[in-house]
């Protein structure tokens, strides 16, 4: 296993435009969480799965976004009608399944909302 | 609410100067502290974790510290090198071990 996979790695959409970003975790990790990172800010915690259930959304996360993770397995995160304020870096990191491991983080979905 | 700081916000040192970046964090109920490093553009590296029961970890030219009453760790990089210039980001572990990061500092390694 080569660790979180995130794709893509870049994307650039129009306003208005719905946009879906996919997170494949370490394959032994049942806990997934989803970040938003600003320029010049450290990462925001956006939503959080263990195994297909989603347990915790911020109030950073608005009704035009949505996370899934129907097996367990992967999971997207889709952005409706996009805002010029959606522009960050996403981030998915998954860990075990307790509370004092370590998080391994992807490479991100850069993402431009034009 | 748990708020995590960082100090400096940027540093700049020489080539071979060891060098320690600070972070506390306001809420001592952690399970754990964390400490990544970010190139730009890219996503985050572990470097260091911390359980909230332990003093300290080690890495290679590394070492982390935790100070659970004070609310402060610090990572000490000995020796540094131009490679390891990035933003370092200390991160707060609660329960269900969600994160809550500070805002990284900036290091910049000069040869």
């Amino acid at each position: 296993d080569t660790g979180v996979s995130q794709n893509p790695r870049h994307k650039i959409t129009k306003r208005g435009q719905n946009v879906t970003f996919r997170c494949d975790p370490i394959s032994e990790h049942n806990r997934l969480y989803w970040y938003r990172q600003t320029l010049g800010q450290g990462p925001e915690f956006l939503t959080y799965f263990q195994n297909e259930a989603q347990l915790e959304k911020s109030r950073l996360l608005s009704d035009r976004f949505s996370a899934e993770r129907p097996k367990g397995s992967f999971s997207t995160l889709e952005i409706q009608r996009t805002e010029q304020g959606d522009s960050a870096m996403y981030l998915c990191a998954s860990s075990t399944g307790t509370d004092w491991t370590e998080a391994f983080f992807g490479q991100g979905t850069r993402l431009t909302v034009v | 609410k748990q708020e995590v700081t960082q100090i400096p916000a940027a540093l700049s040192v020489p080539e071979g100067e060891n060098l320690v970046l600070n972070c506390s964090f306001t809420d001592s109920a952690i399970y754990n502290l964390q400490w990544f490093r970010q190139d730009p553009g890219k996503g985050l590296t572990s470097l260091l974790l911390i359980q909230s029961s332990q003093r300290e970890q080690t890495s290679g030219r590394l070492n982390a510290s935790l100070d659970k009453s004070s609310g402060r760790s610090t990572l000490y990089i000995a020796a540094s090198q131009p490679g390891d210039s990035a933003t370092y980001l200390c991160a707060a572990g609660g329960a269900t071990n969600k994160l809550i990061f500070g805002t990284g500092t900036l290091l910049a390694v000069q040869p």
